[in-house]
């Protein structure tokens, strides 16, 4: 059965903080990764991930995969509180739904 | 990336009423579309994935009765919550595949507050 497994599960830090999230997947026809930031509504896209050791960068946001060791991380610089929020990751093996990990909840305060 | 809309944002019924969820994909042909729930600090849990012109696939445990999917067109689908009891109270999210991102991508609308009393 396909797997995603997020740590921490919920993380509080002040602002200014550097986080690291975790993603670590178990799929039989891997695609690609994606994470998404949920707040009050649906998720909205982040990044999508295909191939090992390409970082992707969008502002203070970071992630990159790690596909002979099976995870992703997620990196957020300089929090603001702005970025509080759910960050979910999920995985495209193909032809079916994605599969999505719990999400870590990310609390910054001032 | 694609957009994708869902009607309407929020509702408020009576246990015991029906209630229908549009979900369509304004720039693309969905061939697939997901319907997800998601419960106070849960993740997205899927309920079924339909694709255009076939019966949608139900995930174990969702009753294909109480949530009717319809995936009549490219660009629409509709959940219909049958006889809404107050533990349906959740919100809703759909998705939508294709287009020329391929397989790839996802694109998920606003999501739908349920909220039965």
């Amino acid at each position: 059965e396909d797997k995603v497994v997020q740590s921490p599960l919920s993380l509080v830090v002040h602002e200014g903080d550097t986080v690291t999230l975790n993603c670590s997947y178990e799929v039989t026809n891997f695609r690609s990764l994606l994470w998404y930031k949920q707040e009050k509504k649906a998720p909205t896209f982040l990044f999508m991930l295909t191939s090992s050791g390409i970082e992707k960068k969008s502002g203070r946001l970071s992630s990159i995969l790690d596909k002979k060791e099976l995870f992703s991380i997620l990196n957020i610089t300089a929090t603001q509180t702005g970025d509080s929020a759910v960050y979910l990751c999920a995985v495209n093996s193909g032809n079916t739904p994605l599969v999505f990990g719990k999400g870590t909840r990310l609390s910054v305060i001032a | 990336g694609a957009v994708v809309s869902q009607h309407p944002s929020r509702v408020i019924c009576k246990s015991g009423t029906s209630v229908k969820i549009e979900c369509r994909s304004l720039d693309f042909q969905a061939t697939t579309m997901f319907w997800y729930r998601q419960f106070p600090k849960q993740s997205l849990m899927l309920m079924a994935t339909s694709n255009e012109g076939s019966k949608a696939t139900y995930e174990q445990g969702v009753e294909k009765d109480k949530f009717l999917i319809n995936h009549a067109s490219l660009t629409l689908s509709t959940l219909t919550v049958t006889s809404a009891h107050p533990e349906d109270s959740s919100f809703y999210i759909c998705s939508a595949r294709g287009g020329t991102s391929g397989i790839n991508e996802q694109f998920f609308g606003p999501g739908t507050r349920l909220t039965v009393l």
